[in-house]
């Protein structure tokens, strides 16, 4: 199985801060990798998909980088909203392995 | 628009077996697969397998393959998501989800509200 490790597991930061997340694959992926958000009670959201390509309906400060082992998503200037947890996805092989996940609150 | 309505809470015991269902509406269910996604309460996602609507075809992680089965009733547009021998590590929320495809990308684009499946003598 494919291993995907997300840094940090957890993060704060002001409102209007950028917020970089890392995700790194044990093997390489491509660009299989998506980004969901999970706000709390609720079920994950697609935010980005094959690595760089943003969701319909996301807002423009969201985006993602990367290619083989490592990723980035990025926040440009942080909203309240986005207080949420963050989640990468390989879908290079299955089973379809997350990342353990990335905590976002405010400072 | 697209949505996935699943079942209510479920409560079983040791050794028992659940069967949630998933029923899709917005689109047409035999166009895109069906995935099982289950979190712990307080812990990450976990991927369970995948179903083709169309085909009945089925791709299980290893860690559920014998205990867990997906099904569909396309009359209905319905997923199901049986998982047996239940065991307390098995108390969850399982999602389904859509999954899309795309010049050879996949992801899960639209997902069910969950359900709470807990199990407890």
């Amino acid at each position: 199985d494919i291993q995907m490790t997300q840094s940090p597991s957890s993060l704060s930061a002001s409102v209007g801060d950028r917020v970089t997340i890392t995700c790194r694959a044990s093997q390489s992926i491509t660009s299989h990798l998506n980004w969901y958000q999970q706000k709390p009670g609720k079920a994950p959201e697609l935010l980005i998909y094959a690595a760089s390509s943003l969701e319909s309906g996301v807002p423009s400060r969201f985006s993602g980088s990367g290619s083989g082992t490592d990723f980035t998503l990025t926040i440009s200037s942080l909203h309240p909203e986005d207080i949420a947890t963050y989640y990468c996805q390989q879908s290079y092989s299955t089973p379809y392995t997350f990342g353990q996940g990335t905590k976002l609150e405010i400072k | 628009q697209v949505q996935l309505v699943q079942s209510g809470a479920e409560v079983k015991k040791p050794g028992a077996s659940v069967k949630v269902s998933c029923k899709a509406s917005g689109y047409n269910f035999n166009s895109n697969d069906i995935n099982w996604v289950r979190q712990a309460t307080g812990q990450g996602l976990e991927w369970m397998g995948w179903m083709n609507p169309n085909s009945g075809n089925t791709g299980y992680a290893q860690k559920f393959q014998g205990r867990v089965t997906m099904t569909r009733n396309t009359s209905i547009s319905t997923a199901y998501m049986e998982l047996s021998s239940l065991r307390s590590e098995d108390t969850a929320i399982y999602y389904c989800a859509r999954g899309r495809s795309s010049s050879g990308w996949y992801g899960l684009d639209y997902w069910g509200q969950g359900i709470l499946v807990a199990v407890s003598s």
